[in-house]
């Protein structure tokens, strides 16, 4: 079955240590994207990728960092700079442009701080 | 830059009876799309249903549908013969183009609808 497949389900982290969260696609879609969600939140976008080694910041990417050096893979650091990292953490991917496209969306990570 | 707004932050609903979730959205495009995604407790975000701009007829599918008023600026998603497993966080989303090139979805804060039995 074609998805997205995030990991780990639940992640625990530790003061000052870098933590990566998993996102694979077998969409084959070109555009992938990371959001934050809080308790009782909206999304907020981290940071989004169109095309294979190039990737944009969101409206929050501080404190994170992510890559794209294969089409099916955005992984998705969050380093120590992060100071309140505890939240649910949902990776999606898109066809590519186009106003009709909706986004796919992962089952998420929710992480916390030890 | 665009925006959503959800007004409604939570409602309640007895069970069978419609629903309508209200989405308001500001844009300079003339070309956009509207997406309407459900995130039940567990978390996981379901696409429900896509409007486009330029659409003539409101959107449907199956349950869903979509009140399209664009000289409003609202895109409020209808529930009908609403369900228990319709309880669920309910979020108003748009496509948003920046320069002609960086293309990404925004998110309204949702709506959280309760279901009554």
């Amino acid at each position: 079955d074609g998805g997205i497949t995030q990991s780990p389900k639940y992640l625990f982290r530790k003061e000052g240590q870098n933590v990566t969260l998993s996102c694979e696609q077998n969409l084959n879609h070109d555009a992938m994207y990371w959001y934050r969600q809080d308790p009782g939140q909206g999304l907020r976008l981290i940071y989004y990728s169109q095309i294979v080694n190039d990737f944009q910041k969101g409206d929050i990417a501080e404190g994170y960092s992510v890559s794209r050096e294969k089409k099916e893979s955005f992984p998705l650091t969050v380093t120590s700079a992060q100071k309140n990292p505890t939240a649910f953490y949902l990776c999606a991917s898109r066809t590519g442009t186009g106003v009709n496209q909706p986004q796919h969306f992962g089952d998420g990570t929710r992480l916390s701080i030890l | 830059a665009q925006k959503i707004t959800q007004t409604q932050p939570g409602m309640f609903v007895q069970e069978k009876e419609a629903v309508t979730l209200d989405c308001t959205y500001d844009t300079s495009d003339q070309s956009y799309g509207l997406f309407w995604y459900k995130q039940p407790s567990s978390g996981e975000m379901i696409f429900l249903i896509y409007q486009g701009s330029y659409d003539e007829q409101n959107a449907t599918e199956g349950r869903y549908s979509l009140n399209f008023q664009k000289a409003r600026k609202s895109a409020n998603l209808v529930i009908s013969a609403s369900q228990l497993g319709d309880s669920a966080m309910y979020f108003c989303a748009m496509r948003d183009l920046i320069a002609n090139r960086d293309d990404k979805i925004i998110f309204g804060k949702g709506t959280r609808l309760h279901i009554l039995p």
